[in-house]
């Protein structure tokens, strides 16, 4: 069955500091590929997608993840945290089907320290 | 461009009660997804419709749920009776075309049953 993991619960980092969160995912095919972001009572965000070509992604707010397809897995990364990226961040993955269909991580929970 | 409205934001009822939720997706979009997230978790897709069908329902509790997207446009997600364990956010997303699978995501619904 597919599958999305998200191997971190928790993450705490000082601000500056650089940020990988990991992110792997079970499917036959290659997905399409998400990280979105969800700050404390508001919606979901798109950071970044992987659709194909570049396996190396820039998104918003300074973003980028990397797609490596031997490891099943797309992280997303910051050189320099700032205390208002804390927040809890979502893994996505769009399956190839007939139809479209989304389905996500558990989330991991990122804390920043001042 | 408007985005995905939800409505209520906030709900608060009693378990065997009935609760209704609204959403309406941004204009044009042929995809609609309602997902159940519970505090702590990633979304998880509760069903998906293309147009006014449903293409997955596979895990929706259809014992206790229900939902319906009338002309392919607004869609209303319903439980009946309410259980403790169905406390939650209820998201709304919508995609514009088939194979697009960004999704846009509505603030959610925060329902707590008592």
């Amino acid at each position: 069955a597919q599958s999305v993991t998200q191997p971190d619960i928790h993450i705490t980092v000082s601000e500056g500091a650089s940020l990988e969160l990991r992110c792997n995912y079970s499917y036959g095919a290659t997905p399409y590929l998400f990280w979105y972001v969800q700050s404390p009572g508001q919606g979901l965000q798109l950071l970044l997608k992987y659709f194909s070509g570049d396996t190396l992604v820039q998104g918003i707010k300074g973003f980028e993840a990397e797609f490596k397809r031997s490891q099943s897995s797309f992280n997303l990364r910051k050189p320099s945290v700032h205390w208002s990226d804390a927040a809890e961040y979502f893994c996505a993955v769009g399956l190839k089907t007939s139809y479209d269909k989304v389905i996500f991580g558990p989330g991991t929970s990122l804390s920043v320290i001042p | 461009e408007a985005g995905v409205a939800q409505s209520p934001r906030y709900k608060i009822i009693e378990k065997r009660q009935s609760v209704a939720f609204w959403c309406n997706p941004i204009s044009g979009h042929a995809t609609l997804y309602w997902y159940q997230q519970i505090l702590g978790q990633g979304p998880k897709l509760l069903i998906q419709f293309q147009n006014n069908g449903v293409v997955d329902d596979s895990q929706l509790p259809k014992d206790r749920f229900s939902a319906e997207r009338l002309k392919g446009v607004d869609s209303t997600l319903k439980i009946q009776p309410a259980k403790l364990e169905d406390s939650a956010v209820y998201l709304c997303a919508s995609t514009p075309a088939r194979r697009s699978t960004e999704a846009f995501f509505g603030q959610g619904t925060r329902l707590t049953v008592v």
